[in-house]
């Protein structure tokens, strides 16, 4: 199975700053990567796939890079209501794997 | 509006059975794929299984494979998992999930979630 190791595990940032939140595969999963959303007691929301294309009606404060075996997710001008966790996901190939997940808070 | 709602959760014994269901709405079930991912308490997601819009198909990972059974009623716009020989660590909240359309492993969107508790 291909791993996916998300970092860091958790995050801190003060409201209007940029974010990064990055993911490496164990190999190449070329672009078949996904970035979801889950806010405290809520369920997963898509926000990326195909590693940097922005789901329907997803601000655009969200951004998605990378590729091989290196992606990150950005989040430029940090909102209160980003305070979430947030998971990649590689769905290149069978089975589909998740990053652990990064937790990210408000300073 | 698109919704799922799962339903049939609760606490069982290792070893012993569940049957998950997931009433859709909003959009045409038979239309796409359907999936279950599931999250243990204060931990990241795990994929558990995946049906094609037919229910010809299907897809698990080695963890639940020959455990678990996904099925899928079009008529009813429900969906099914069928979990038997539990074990502990298959505790979780078990989220129905449908992906994007045209892909299979990108879920769009979600319900939210069942807890199943596996303990004597």
């Amino acid at each position: 199975d291909i791993q996916m190791t998300q970092s860091p595990a958790s995050l801190s940032a003060s409201l209007g700053e940029t974010v990064t939140i990055e993911c490496r595969a164990s190999e190449d999963i070329y672009n078949g990567l996904a970035w979801y959303q889950q806010k405290p007691g809520k369920s997963p929301q898509l926000l990326i796939y195909n590693a940097n294309s922005l789901h329907t009606g997803v601000p655009s404060r969200f951004s998605g890079s990378g590729s091989g075996t290196q992606y990150s997710l950005k989040i430029n001008s940090l909102q209160s209501e980003d305070v979430a966790s947030y998971f990649c996901q590689q769905y290149y190939n069978y089975p589909n794997t998740f990053g652990a997940g990064t937790k990210l808070e408000l300073k | 509006e698109v919704q799922l709602v799962e339903s049939g959760g609760g606490l069982v014994q290792p070893g012993r059975s569940l049957k998950l269901s997931c009433a859709a709405s909003g959009f045409t079930f038979s239309n796409y794929y359907m999936a279950w991912v599931r999250q243990a308490p204060k931990k990241g997601l795990e994929w558990v299984a995946t049906i094609s819009t037919s229910g010809s198909r299907t897809y698990y990972p080695d963890s639940v494979k020959g455990r678990f059974t996904i099925s899928r009623d079009n008529a009813k716009s429900s969906l099914y998992l069928q979990m038997n020989s539990l074990k502990s660590e298959d505790t979780a909240t078990y989220y129905c999930a449908r992906p994007y359309y045209g892909y299979k492993d990108v879920m769009d969107a979600w319900g939210q979630g069942a807890s199943v508790t596996v303990s004597s």
